[in-house]
């Protein structure tokens, strides 16, 4: 069974810019969940989304929105990118609530 | 104070050696986490748990519901068990609530 796949691995951007990050989850999982990692926060929340609907949601700004797709693959939008977005972006994904969760390897997304 | 604490933040030790690692956290939960990240970023899922004890080849986790306090153990630890281990709560909105991390070296 493949793992959870997330692309691109790296990404520079400028400041102002939008990205999207995709990511396909386990065949079978329906919850996809997003985290950023920073030096400075450590891991952090961002939101979850099961069956196509935002479950639950960190405290991100608005610029930071998600969505997931009826084969449950999953992306992630950062509008007008700001120096401090610069962070290892995580997406996981898991069979159902209170379950093990299955990291993939992260989007490296670097603001200039 | 951060809602998940780990302690302690650096770690090293001879091959061999006993290690534990403690979490301990200050909210209801549903489940608790330990996840391990080597360098490079990809985290692997170690353990989930909600009670009692867990076990998977040298690596062990406990967890006391009433005290709010885990500990993972490693036993006859190697230099590849050198990582990052990350405790995590799960609750309510917050998908996972993560500790700060404990750098493990094992010197060979």
């Amino acid at each position: 069974k493949a793992g959870v796949t997330q692309t691109p691995r790296y990404l520079i951007k400028t400041r102002g810019q939008q990205v999207t990050l995709s990511c396909s989850p386990i065949s079978g999982h329906r919850s996809v969940s997003w985290y950023q990692q920073t030096p400075g926060q450590g891991l952090q929340f961002l939101f979850e989304y099961f069956s196509e609907t935002q479950r639950n949601k960190g405290n991100f700004p608005g610029r930071f929105s998600g969505r997931q797709f009826s084969n449950s693959r999953s992306e992630m939008n950062v509008s007008t990118l700001e120096l401090g977005d610069s962070a290892l972006y995580l997406c996981a994904s898991s069979y159902s609530d209170v379950a093990i969760q299955y990291f993939g390897a992260g989007t490296r997304l670097s603001v200039l | 104070k951060n809602e998940v604490e780990q302690s302690p933040q650096n770690l090293t030790a001879q091959e061999g050696e006993f290690i534990t690692i403690n979490c301990s956290y200050s909210v209801g939960i549903s489940a608790l986490h330990w996840l391990q990240q080597h360098p490079g970023g990809g985290i692997v899922s170690l353990f989930m748990l909600s009670s009692g004890k867990k076990k998977h080849g040298r690596l062990i986790a406990t967890i006391n519901i009433q005290e709010k306090h885990s500990s993972l153990h490693i036993t006859a630890s190697h230099p590849r068990d050198s990582a990052v281990y990350i405790c995590a709560v799960e609750r309510g909105a917050q998908k996972l609530v993560f500790g700060q991390g404990t750098r493990l070296t094992i010197n060979p």
